[in-house]
């Protein structure tokens, strides 16, 4: 399985762009990155999904570089109410269980 | 659909009881997910179903632990006896496909004193 590592915190103001970057040096050929985005007493809720160069979606953008041993989740114009956990997570889409493994995430916390 | 069910959302017991969490996924969903979070351990995964057969429970931590699927809509967590370290919200989580998407119920917050 892949190991992912990510920030533990980031704090950020509203209205500025934030980067989370995962690392994730041994991932597989066939491993997807996928991110989550956990509000306080609710569970985890997809952000988006990709396997390399750039995927964007209403929501966020996820940069992946040609190596793929990172991966960074971009929140443009970020509000209070992204103030959330976000989690990354490696692996295919077969038996492998990468993408079910949690951890503890990232917490952003967004200022006003 | 109403996305995926849990119940009690709340559930206070005393040390040495049995408790029981429920779970709906969502339909046609085939793969069912149980995942426990605290403080100190995080989003925990314990046990998942495909297709109502357990597949993979190496995450439960003990024998006090079991969990059941009888058919494609429901699926239940069971606890006895409880201990105070079982306190945890406990998420049920459901997906097409694994590695796919994931739809995560709203949680059970175990207390148990």
């Amino acid at each position: 399985l892949a190991k992912t590592t990510q920030p533990i915190s980031m704090d950020s103001y509203e209205g500025q762009e934030v980067n989370i970057t995962c690392s994730h040096n041994n991932i597989a050929t066939n491993d997807y990155i996928t991110w989550y985005q956990q509000f306080p007493s609710q569970g985890p809720r997809f952000i988006i999904q990709g396997y390399k160069t750039k995927v964007t979606n209403e929501v966020a953008s996820l940069f992946i570089p040609a190596d793929r041993k990172s991966s960074t989740l971009s929140l443009p114009r970020v509000s209070l109410s992204d103030t959330a956990v976000y989690y990354c997570l490696v692996g295919d889409k077969g038996g492998s269980q990468g993408n079910l493994i949690f951890g503890k995430g990232t917490k952003l916390s967004v200022k006003p | 659909d109403a996305g995926v069910i849990q119940s009690p959302r709340h559930e206070v017991t005393e040390m040495g009881q049995e408790v029981t969490l429920r779970c709906k996924p969502i339909s046609g969903h085939d793969y069912l997910f149980w995942y426990r979070q605290t403080m100190m351990r995080g989003l925990e995964l314990l046990i998942y179903f495909n297709n109502n057969v357990p597949i993979d429970d190496s995450g439960m931590p003990e024998d006090r632990f079991s969990a059941k699927m009888p058919n494609a809509s429901f699926s239940t967590l069971k606890i006895q006896p409880s201990e105070p370290r079982d306190s945890a919200v406990y998420f049920c989580a459901s997906s097409l496909f694994l590695g796919n998407e994931q739809f995560f119920g709203p949680g059970t917050r175990l207390t148990v004193l």
